[in-house]
């Protein structure tokens, strides 16, 4: 049973482009959460989706962030028009029934 | 929001020592999680202990969830052991399972 996996593993841009990021969960999984997190604080909530509907958003997703996960399989993160307060880790994790989740490598973004 | 306070913040081991680390919860909690954080940022999983207590190898812990607070222990601490310690709970009143997780202790073993 691999884990969950994340694509990229690091990612630099410059301020203005757009990025996407993909998670992999563990297979089965229905329910699947992105999360930020920033240096020296725990990881924040963003997005959670089950099967393929985006059940919730936090207020930090802002409207140039966009989730979708059209398959109830993989899902991605896209941000667009990125800025130099979104550089932070993105952490995606996943889970079935019981409620114990499950997190991914994450993906680190750096935007210059 | 839930407020989750962990403490203390930073904590230094000699290898071999003992440590005990703490979560405090604002308002009720469940599916209560402890995860260790290592250097490249991957959370590893330590414990899902929405209540009572667990133990494997040298860590264990205790949740006591009528009094909204978790402990972690350590034993017998490794250079291995080093690293950011992050505990989490959902609070169902307000969201579908996202976990809430506080600050973390950062957690270095000198050998």
């Amino acid at each position: 049973d691999t884990g969950v996996s994340q694509d990229p593993r690091h990612k630099i841009t410059k301020r203005g482009q757009n990025v996407t990021f993909r998670c992999d969960p563990i297979s089965e999984h229905n329910r699947l959460y992105w999360y930020r997190q920033t240096l020296g604080q725990g990881p924040e909530f963003l997005t959670y989706f089950q099967n393929e509907a985006q059940l919730e958003k936090s207020r930090l997703l802002s409207d140039r962030f966009s989730a979708e996960r059209p398959k109830g399989s993989f899902s991605t993160l896209e941000i667009q028009r990125t800025e130099q307060g979104d550089s932070a880790m993105y952490l995606c994790a996943s889970r079935t029934g019981p409620p114990e989740q499950f997190f991914g490598p994450g993906t680190r973004l750096t935007v210059l | 929001g839930i407020q989750v306070e962990q403490s203390p913040p930073d904590l230094i081991l000699q290898e071999g020592a003992n440590s005990t680390l703490r979560c405090n919860f604002s308002d009720s909690v469940n599916n209560l999680q402890w995860f260790h954080q290592n250097p490249w940022g991957q959370l590893i999983n330590l414990f899902y202990i929405p209540s009572g207590t667990k133990q494997n190898g040298r860590l264990s812990a205790t949740t006591v969830a009528t009094e909204r607070y978790s402990l972690l222990y350590i034993s017998s601490s490794q250079t291995t052991d080093s690293g950011v310690y992050f505990c989490a709970g959902v609070n169902y009143g307000g969201s579908q399972g996202n976990l809430i997780f506080g600050k973390g202790t950062k957690l270095s073993v000198k050998p």
